[in-house]
């Protein structure tokens, strides 16, 4: 049972630099969400997606974009970094917004921006 | 705008104690209250989810209780284990989207 499966893992880059961050579900869930966890600050929400097709912006989304690809799979992009944006970043998803059930999260993708 | 508070943020425990992490949030128009474990490198795990119309929650060593009135909930951990040692967040869910506001986490350690 893979569940949320994010990569890259863990990433370096440079200011200015773009990147693109993978995530995919197999639990067949139509909402997505993107969050950032820094420290002393608990997770915040950039991005999600209610369901194929549509998303929305969260608490956080300036310097992102994001694509839902289909309904497995959700993208989160930097289109010129910035070292404000080091941070770990979360994938989740749920069966459908008020559902009543739990997110499932990915492991995370550790970014670093010198 | 809905915040959520998470006390003590961090506490250690000896084997076997029985203890309470605490949750408050600002806002008591909420769809459910989520805790969660989260180990070291690793994403988080649902524990339990308390309906907005629930009182309590159970499985296994954990309780999890609401009181929507009061903005408050709390964790009971029973015969604590050396593998309980992680960081507990909660979140509460609300508005239309079912966005989660997350608290910032009690990190707690369990020693032998």
């Amino acid at each position: 049972n893979a569940g949320v499966t994010q990569t890259p893992k863990f990433q370096v880059l440079k200011t200015g630099q773009s990147m693109t961050l993978q995530c995919a579900q197999d639990m067949n869930h139509n909402s997505m969400y993107w969050y950032r966890q820094d420290p002393g600050m608990g997770l915040r929400l950039i991005y999600y997606s209610a369901s194929e097709g549509t998303t929305d912006k969260g608490e956080v989304p300036n310097g992102y974009n994001v694509s839902r690809l289909n309904k497995r799979e959700f993208s989160l992009r930097l289109e010129s970094a910035a070292p404000s944006q080091t941070s770990v970043y979360f994938c989740a998803s749920s069966r459908r917004t008020g559902s009543n059930q739990p997110q499932h999260f990915g492991d995370g993708t550790r970014l670093s921006i010198l | 705008k809905q915040e959520v508070t998470q006390i003590p943020a961090a506490l250690s425990v000896p084997e076997g104690e029985n203890l309470v992490l605490n949750c408050s949030f600002t806002d008591s128009a909420i769809y459910n209250l989520q805790w969660f474990r989260q180990d070291p490198g690793k994403g988080l795990t649902s524990l339990l989810l308390i309906q907005s119309s629930q009182r309590e929650q159970t499985s296994g060593r954990l309780n999890a209780s609401l009181d929507k009135s009061s903005g408050r909930s709390t964790l009971y951990i029973a015969a604590s284990q050396p593998g309980d040692s992680a960081t507990y967040l909660c979140a509460v869910e609300a508005g239309t989207a079912s966005k989660l506001t997350f608290g910032t986490g009690t990190r707690l350690q369990v020693t032998l």
